[in-house]
Order: C-alpha cells, then sequence, then structure tokens
C-alpha cells in the first residue's frame, strides 16, 4: 500500500476550466509538497504545507491535517498546465510520493 | 545559475557493470536526495544525506550505494547493475529537508540489459 494516494490519475479539461486534484496520505507528516513534472520531464516544486492554505498566482493548495487529505487547485486553466502534478509528503527526513495526476488542458 | 547537474542524462549499460551517476549543486545545499521514477509506482527516495559524510536510506536503498564527501557532490553508485534498476532518476537538494523548494536534476534515463 501506498502512503500517498493520488485522484484522479488522469484528467482531461477544457481551458479556462477550474481543477481539483486530490492527494490522501496515510502516514503522520511534517510537510506535505506538490510537484509540477513538465513534459519534458523537469520536476519543479509548487507549494510547501503544514496546514491552512497557500496561493501562487492561479494556483491554491489546500491542506486538512485532521483528515490527511490535500488539494491542489488550478482556476482558470491553460494548456500550459498540463503536466503532471505530483504529492510528496515529507516525513521526517525522508519523502513519500503520489504517482502523479496526468492534466491535459484542451485549447 | 542555481542549479542541479546530472551526469550522464542518458546511458545504456549491462548488467552487473559498474556504473556512476554524479550530482552536483552550486547552492551550498545540506540536503541531497536521490529518487528513482517508474511507471505506475512514482517517485521513490532512494538515499538521502543531511551533510557531508552523513547518509541514510530512503524507501528503496537495495542494489545502490552513496557517497558524499563534499557538499557539492552526491554520485549514485550503481555497484552490479540489474534489469530492475532500468528507471529515470532525479537528484535533487534543497538547503534542508524542511526547505519548501527541493531543486531537482534534470534526470538520468538508465537502461540495463
Amino acid at each position: 500500500k501506498n502512503e500517498v494516494e493520488q485522484s484522479p490519475q488522469n484528467l482531461t479539461a477544457q481551458e479556462g476550466e477550474f481543477i481539483t486534484i486530490n492527494c490522501s496520505y496515510s502516514v503522520g507528516i511534517s510537510a506535505l509538497h506538490w510537484l509540477q513534472q513538465h513534459p519534458g520531464g523537469g520536476i519543479v516544486s509548487l507549494f510547501m504545507l503544514s496546514s491552512g492554505k497557500k496561493k501562487h498566482g492561479r494556483l491554491i493548495a489546500t491542506i486538512n491535517i485532521q483528515e490527511k487529505h490535500s488539494s491542489l487547485h488550478i482556476t482558470a486553466s491553460h494548456p500550459r498546465d498540463s503536466a503532471v502534478y505530483i504529492c510528496a509528503v515529507r516525513s521526517g527526513n525522508q519523502f513519500y510520493f503520489g504517482t502523479g495526476t496526468s492534466l491535459t488542458v484542451i485549447p | 545559475e542555481a542549479q542541479v547537474t546530472q551526469n550522464p542524462r542518458y546511458l545504456i549499460t549491462v548488467t552487473g557493470k559498474k556504473l556512476t551517476v554524479t550530482c552536483s549543486q552550486n547552492m551550498n545545499h545540506e540536503y541531497m536526495s536521490w529518487y528513482r521514477q517508474d511507471p505506475g509506482l512514482g517517485l521513490r527516495q532512494i538515499y538521502y544525506s543531511m551533510n557531508v559524510e552523513v547518509t541514510d536510506k530512503g524507501d528503496v536503498p537495495e542494489g545502490y550505494k552513496v557517497s558524499r564527501k563534499e557538499k557539492r557532490n552526491f554520485p549514485l553508485i550503481l555497484e552490479s547493475p540489474s534489469p530492475n534498476q532500468t528507471s529515470l532518476y532525479f537528484c535533487a537538494s534543497s538547503m534542508s529537508p524542511a526547505q519548501e523548494t527541493q531543486y531537482f536534476g534534470p534526470g538520468t534515463r538508465l537502461l540495463v540489459l
């Protein structure tokens, strides 16, 4: 059983739609991260959360520690948002990752 | 430019032939880590290092070795590669594991025949 579960695995949206990606975890965590993996393979960090909510531009991440759940929202989606979004949790000094959500935004 | 570099980017080798994948960062980061990424399994941590001469096993350390003799370098060593180590490997660094941003290298695609 994976310590981190993401849903959905794949997501196709029309440009402009509001998108939600979910992440649930089963271990005690110090923090949760959202990463973006570009079609070329490069990985960038988007957010780190230990409580509440963070917003960067059109991206919003929330976490509910009691429910062991986080969501990544993308408002007004754009084709350049097409990527794989990965949820990761830090437990101590180790990281555990979800299998990713592949997002395609169609013009 | 702040970056994590990995070499080689692509490697095809045969079972049992020792290989090293290098990782170097120019940001004076203390925390460095190696991950492998496989379809359906996602990223998994192989080893990490909190600082020079301090390394620890991650989730999937079997078949791998690492060393951290200098702060900037964190090579991944496969003493006797096997086909199940065919994967995409990423090195990453940050000032500490608690830092918001981990900086990932570009990845090394390894095929073991």
